[in-house]
C-alpha cells in the first residue's frame, strides 16, 4: 500500500537552481494538491488539480509550476530557487474536491 | 478569508490525564472539518470529517465534536503514542481548498 510517494526526500539547492519535486498516487484518486509546510504558518497550498488536464494555484504560487503528467502523477517544478523557498513539501491527493487528502512523506528543501 | 485557530500550540500530558484540543474556525458556510495527526518526518493522516454542528466522531482515545464556531478534539486516557501534532482544517461551500490551522503538538509523558 504505497499511497502517495514523493521523490526525492531530501535537497539541497543553491539559489537560482531548478528541480522538480515528484509525486504519484496509486488510489485512483482524482484530485492532487501540492502543500508547503513552514514553521508558523501551517500548511499552505501552492497548486492543485482537481481533475486530470487541470490545473489551478493556491495560496502561494509564485515561484513554482505545475503539471499533472497523468491521473497519478502531479509534479511542481522551481524554476529558479530562493531562499524563501526553503521548507518541506508536501504533495497529497483525494478521491475528489472536499473529500480527505492522503499525504505524501514529504520532500524537505533547502536553498542556500 | 477563511481563517483557522488551534489552541493551545504546545499542550503536555501525563499518560492517562485526559484533556481536549480547540479549533475555532471562521468561514462564510462549512462544508467540512478535517482533523489530522501528524508525526514528526511525516506527512498529516487523516483522523475525522464532520459535516454540521452536533457531529461526533470517535475513533480509539479520541472523540471529536463540532459546534457552529469551533470543533474540540478530545483525548481520553492518552498513551505516549498520541504523542504527535494534531491539525485541523475546513473547506467552505463555495470552494474546495481546505485551510488548515498552525496545529497543537501534544506531548504524553509515560
Amino acid at each position: 500500500n504505497a499511497g502517495v510517494t514523493q521523490t526525492p526526500k531530501f535537497q539541497v539547492l543553491k539559489t537560482g537552481q531548478s528541480m522538480t519535486l515528484q509525486c504519484a498516487q496509486d488510489m485512483n484518486h482524482n484530485s492532487m494538491y501540492w502543500y508547503r509546510q513552514d514553521p508558523g504558518m501551517g500548511l499552505r497550498l501552492i497548486y492543485y488539480s482537481a481533475s486530470e488536464g487541470t490545473t489551478d494555484k493556491g495560496e502561494v504560487p509564485n515561484g513554482y509550476n505545475v503539471s499533472r503528467l497523468n491521473k497519478r502523477e502531479f509534479s511542481l517544478r522551481l524554476e529558479s530557487a530562493a531562499p524563501s523557498q526553503t521548507s518541506v513539501y508536501f504533495c497529497a491527493s483525494s478521491q475528489r474536491d472536499s473529500q480527505p487528502l492522503h499525504f505524501g512523506n514529504g520532500t524537505r528543501l533547502t536553498v542556500t | 478569508e477563511d481563517q483557522v485557530t488551534q489552541s493551545p500550540e504546545a499542550l503536555r500530558l501525563q499518560e492517562g490525564e485526559s484533556s481536549s484540543l480547540n479549533c475555532s474556525y471562521t468561514v462564510s458556510g462549512l462544508r467540512g472539518l478535517f482533523w489530522y495527526r501528524q508525526d514528526p518526518g511525516k506527512g498529516p493522516e487523516f483522523l475525522f470529517t464532520l459535516y454540521s454542528a452536533g457531529e461526533e466522531k470517535e475513533k480509539e482515545r479520541l472523540k471529536a465534536t463540532l459546534t457552529k464556531k469551533e470543533s474540540f478534539l478530545h483525548i481520553t486516557a492518552p498513551k505516549p503514542e498520541d504523542s504527535a501534532t494534531y491539525l485541523c482544517a475546513v473547506t467552505e461551500t463555495s470552494g474546495s481548498r481546505l485551510t488548515f490551522g498552525e496545529g497543537t503538538q501534544l506531548t504524553v509523558n509515560p
